[in-house]
């Protein structure tokens, strides 16, 4: 069965810093990966998506992430962090064979201080 | 253009009611989802449309759920005789084709007192 695996509930970085959030996923065929973010009291935003070619993928505002497809693993990564990014951010894997519904992550509350 | 809308945003109830959460998918799009998010949790799938049909409705909990979506673009999520653990926040999502990017509305907090 598939599932997707965010270790970390809550991660709390200062303005300026790096960030990576951790994404693990178990599925039975090639999936296809995605990202999202939510801030309070809005939908659910793409930030990038992964369905094959280049391991390394390019999103919104500024964010990549990179499938390890050895690690089963699609973590997301910001060079430097600004007070706006905090949300609560999604791993998310579907079928790539015909992707109908996605497999969320339980997500990652990200806080980040001044 | 308009993005994926939801109304009402938010619905208190009292158990055992009926009620109806509607959702307006981005012109077009052929393909809608319904997902529920619990408090603390990522969104669950419930069902998806192709057009008029429901082409997965694994997700759906139980029969007191049922969604509609009748002429392919507006749908209704249906929850007959609602539970205190129905309580979350509903989320619908509309793509423009099967496996292509879905976009999410902002969602309906239901509440079941």
């Amino acid at each position: 069965a598939q599932s997707v695996t965010q270790p970390d509930i809550h991660i709390t970085v200062s303005e300026g810093a790096s960030l990576e959030l951790r994404c693990n996923y178990s599925y039975g065929a090639t999936p296809y990966l995605f990202w999202y973010v939510q801030s309070p009291g809005q939908g659910l935003q793409l930030l990038l998506k992964y369905f094959s070619g280049d391991t390394l993928v390019q999103g919104i505002k500024g964010f990549e992430a990179e499938f390890k497809r050895s690690q089963s693993s699609f973590n997301l990564r910001k060079p430097s962090v600004h007070w706006s990014d905090a949300a609560e951010y999604f791993c998310a894997v579907a079928a790539a064979t015909g992707a109908n519904n996605l497999f969320f992550g339980t997500g990652t509350r990200l806080t980040v201080i001044p | 253009g308009a993005g994926v809308s939801q109304t009402p945003s938010n619905k208190v109830t009292e158990k055992g009611k009926y009620v109806e959460l509607r959702c307006d998918p981005i012109s077009g799009h052929t393909a809608l989802y319904w997902y529920r998010q619990s408090l603390g949790q990522g969104p669950e799938f419930l069902i998806y449309f192709q057009g008029t049909g429901a082409a997965d409705d694994s997700g759906l909990p139980n029969d007191r759920f049922f969604a509609v979506r009748p002429e392919g673009s507006v749908s209704t999520l249906k929850i007959q005789r609602t539970e205190r653990g129905d309580s979350a926040v509903y989320l619908c999502a509309s793509s423009a084709g099967q496996a292509d990017t879905q976009y999410f509305g902002p969602g309906t907090r239901l509440t079941v007192l």
